[in-house]
Parts: C-alpha cells; structure tokens; sequence
C-alpha cells in the first residue's frame, strides 16, 4: 500500500521561507513525477511543480523564482522550498505522486497547513 | 497557461439523480485530462485519467468523456458519498491547471 507522509513548518512570518518534505513507502521512488500542490482557503487547487527519481523538475512559472523541489532517492523523500514568503502563499500544501502512463495524481499526502502571518 | 473553466459552479441536485459537470480547456489538450472528487478538509481523490478511463476502485457511476477543449464528468445517480466538490485537471502542457471547482450541493 503507498502512503505519503508529509511533515514541516506550519506558522511563517513574511518573507520567511517554506520546508515541506514528503516520504514516500510501499513503492518504489521511480517511474513517478513527484508533485507538489497547494490550495489555498476556500479556494481551487494550484500545482507548484514536481520532480523524478533522478532530479528532473517541472515548476510552475508563476512560483519558479521562488521554489526549489528537490529529492533524495535514498530516502524515497522529496521537498519543497518556497522562499520569500507572503500572506498570499497561506494555503494546505499537498504532496502527491503523478503516475504514468496512466496519468493522474493517484496518491496524497496528509496535507499541510501553512499560514504566513507578521 | 491553459485555462481550465468548469461549469457550473455549484449544482444542486438529489439523490439518485443523474448529474453532469462540464469543463473546458483554453486550448487543445487531446484526452490529457483528470478529474478529481474533493471532500472538506481531505486530499482530492483520482477518479478519472485520460479524459475517460475510470480509476480503479472507484464506482462506475462516474464516468468521463470528451476529447480536445471539451469534457464532461457524469454521475448515473448519485449516492449521498457523492456530494462533494470536484475538479478537472489538464496535463497536456506545462504547468499543469485545474479548473476551479464545482461544488455540487444535496438539494
């Protein structure tokens, strides 16, 4: 059965920086693109980026200055930094694996709720 | 950026019914589409890829058809677990979008 168990830092300040990882089990780390999600209150679903087993990325260019995905296979866990940080980047943040050929976002993280807030 | 836009918004409807939720791509994205069923305060949950396959586990109730800029999600008769917000997502071309949700209300 694969689970995703995400953890980090729920209460930033402005212009702080953001640190989600995600830790995949019960399957192997490759042959996905690992994604990150948010959604902020009330609101639609946005997709930040994702990354494979060996590194390769895929960002959002409205958040690409500010976003770093990164992996480390080893521990089949990859993260999210999001730097410079506002009110506007408040939301519950999702890691998700997008399975191919098949395509889709088939397996979630928990989620993580994050408010930046002076 | 692909524009996803669903209609409608909110959809009221009773049990039983047979509802339908229609989303349109900005641009030709083949049958590169998801969509998505969204529960409060849960992860959303895959319940149809490549525009019309129907996830496994999930009830064949739902099902997905369209091609192009124009889909459709289809609920036969709706259960009460149904009610629920749901989203379609395109993944033709980067970044991937999604539409802005439709909430769909028992009536």
């Amino acid at each position: 059965q694969v689970q995703l168990q995400q953890w980090g830092t729920g209460l930033l300040k402005p212009s702080e920086t953001l640190s989600l990882t995600c830790a995949v089990y019960g399957e192997s780390f490759s042959g996905y693109f690992w994604t990150w999600i948010r959604q902020p209150p009330n609101k639609g679903l946005e997709w930040i980026g994702e990354i494979n087993h060996s590194g390769s990325t895929n960002y959002n260019p409205s958040l690409k200055t500010r976003v770093t995905i990164s992996v480390d296979s080893s521990k089949n866990q990859f993260s999210l930094k999001l730097r410079s940080l506002t009110a506007a980047d408040t939301a519950i943040y999702w890691c998700a694996r997008f399975r191919i050929p098949t395509p889709g976002l088939d397996y979630w993280g928990q989620g993580t709720r994050v408010a930046v807030s002076s | 950026d692909i524009q996803m836009t669903q209609s409608p918004s909110i959809l009221s409807a009773f049990v039983a019914d047979r509802v339908t939720i229609t989303c349109r791509a900005s641009q030709n994205i083949n049958y590169w589409l998801a969509w998505y069923q969204q529960k409060p305060g849960k992860a959303p949950k895959l319940l149809i890829y490549k525009a019309s396959s129907l996830e496994s586990g999930v009830p064949s109730r739902f099902s997905g058809s369209g091609s192009g800029t124009a889909f459709t999600l289809t609920i036969s008769s709706l259960q009460p677990d149904d009610f629920a917000t749901y989203y379609c997502q395109q993944y033709s071309l980067y970044p991937y979008t999604f539409g802005q949700g439709t909430r769909l209300e028992i009536k």
